[in-house]
């Protein structure tokens, strides 16, 4: 099993500074890697795929990089609707991994 | 696209549950649908996945107690859960998968059911 490790755990920040968010894999998935925002009482939604592709409907803001085993998400100027526990998951191979998490949280 | 939940609640230790997926927008049969839970105040967890063509798959936590289903004339999808431990305590989304083709990317979501194993 593919096992994501994140970091960090929390980043407290204010609106408007740059979020760099990480994810790394125990081995390499090639660029099978997705990002996820998750807000308190709500289902995650789906940001990022393939590594660097955003989903549809994403705001330009989030973007994302890396391949093989080091994968960053940034969001390059925080909204107030940004703060939220962000997830990296892959699925380049069974079972399907996801990351602990990383909350972004208000400073 | 609608994906609605329902049939969790408290089950004791041992016991089986039913979860169901109500889905509306879209076709069940035509894409990879999957249940992903969450433990409180923890993260997300693949639980399971059945492809369109209807090949299934199980995360090994589960595999031997948990069946992927899905009612094409109901457009639902089910999860039946037998055996059930305390550490499946969870949230339980159904989740579609971001194309129709496949993809093992989760691009839509249910609000979730709540499963509470305890006694």
């Amino acid at each position: 099993e593919i096992v994501l490790t994140q970091s960090p755990a929390t980043l407290s920040l204010s609106p408007g500074e740059r979020a760099t968010l990480s994810c790394r894999a125990s081995q390499s998935v090639g660029s099978y890697l997705a990002w996820y925002q998750q807000k308190p009482g709500q289902a995650p939604r789906l940001l990022i795929y393939d590594a660097s592709n955003r989903a549809t409907g994403i705001p330009a803001r989030f973007s994302g990089s890396g391949s093989g085993t080091d994968f960053t998400l940034t969001i390059s100027s925080l909204e107030p609707e940004d703060f939220a526990v962000y997830y990296c998951q892959q699925r380049s191979n069974w079972p399907v991994t996801f990351g602990p998490g990383t909350k972004v949280d208000i400073k | 696209v609608q994906l609605v939940e329902s049939g969790g609640g408290l089950i004791q230790p041992g016991g089986s549950l039913r979860l169901s997926c109500a889905a509306s927008g879209f076709t069940v049969s035509n894409n990879y649908m999957s249940w992903v839970r969450q433990a409180p105040g923890k993260g997300l967890e693949w639980v399971s996945v059945i492809y369109s063509g209807g090949n299934t798959y199980y995360a090994d936590s589960v595999k031997g107690r948990f069946t992927i289903s899905r009612d094409n004339s109901k457009n639902t999808l089910y999860l039946q859960m037998n055996s059930l431990r305390a550490e499946d305590t969870a949230l339980y989304y159904c989740a579609r998968d971001s194309r129709t083709e496949g993809s093992n990317y989760y691009g839509y979501w249910g609000q979730g059911t709540l499963v509470t194993v305890s006694s």
